[in-house]
């Protein structure tokens, strides 16, 4: 069965300090990657997607920036954070769709990101 | 573009009650349509989904229709328990996309 893993749960960081968090796909190959973003008492935000190595979209233009290194690899990271980063951060993996297939995704556990 | 709109929360309930989370959709094509839960502190779980016109997707005593007619995607269950207590959120892919359509979330509260 595919399982998806993220790491670290919780993390606090200065503002200006920079920002790596990994998430990584077991059981499945070339699954298509997602990075969310949720404030507190918000909805979802999704800030980069990925359907293959090296291949990133991106939705919202700011200071953080995504990788795709290895097949089942996805990495979220800033240089120098802003208080405004704040949030839980989750990412989310789906097998790609077909022109009439759609399929759901799915996510990890989150990391709750505090900056100070 | 394609939209999802849920019914404003915090829904609070009592145990054994009924509940009905409504949730309407725009979309181009021929959506499929998700429901998910979050529990405090944790990530998004599938909850259920539908992909057709008159799909009921279920899980857990939780039921979903999937209304063409009428857009719509109402999450109901018979019988809540303090367990239920979460955030529900309400999506929709369509055309074998890439991204979900997520609604803004309805959190439920279940009161002994």
């Amino acid at each position: 069965s595919q399982t998806i893993h993220q790491w670290p749960a919780t993390l606090v960081q200065p503002v200006g300090s920079p920002l790596s968090l990994e998430c990584t796909v077991e059981g499945t190959s070339n699954p298509n990657l997602y990075w969310y973003r949720q404030a507190a008492g918000r909805g979802l935000q999704l800030l980069f997607y990925s359907v293959g190595i090296g291949q990133i979209s991106s939705e919202v233009p700011q200071n953080l920036s995504a990788s795709r290194p290895q097949d089942r690899q996805f990495i979220l990271s800033s240089k120098k954070l802003l208080l405004s980063d704040s949030g839980f951060y989750l990412c989310a993996w789906s097998v790609p769709g077909g022109e009439f297939v759609n399929q759901p995704q799915h996510f990890g556990d989150g990391t709750r990101l505090s900056i100070l | 573009g394609d939209s999802v709109t849920q019914m404003e929360g915090p829904v609070t309930l009592s145990e054994e009650a009924f509940l009905t989370i409504n949730c309407t959709y725009t979309a181009t094509g021929y959506p499929s349509l998700f429901w998910y839960v979050q529990y405090p502190g944790e990530g998004l779980q599938l909850l259920l989904k539908a992909t057709k016109a008159d799909d009921k997707g279920s899980n857990k005593g939780f039921e979903a229709t999937y209304r063409k007619e009428t857009t719509s995607f109402h999450l109901e269950k018979g019988s809540v328990q303090v367990s239920d207590s979460a955030v529900y959120f309400c999506a929709l892919v369509t055309g074998g996309g890439n991204k979900l359509t997520f609604g803004t979330g309805t959190q439920l509260k279940v009161e002994l």
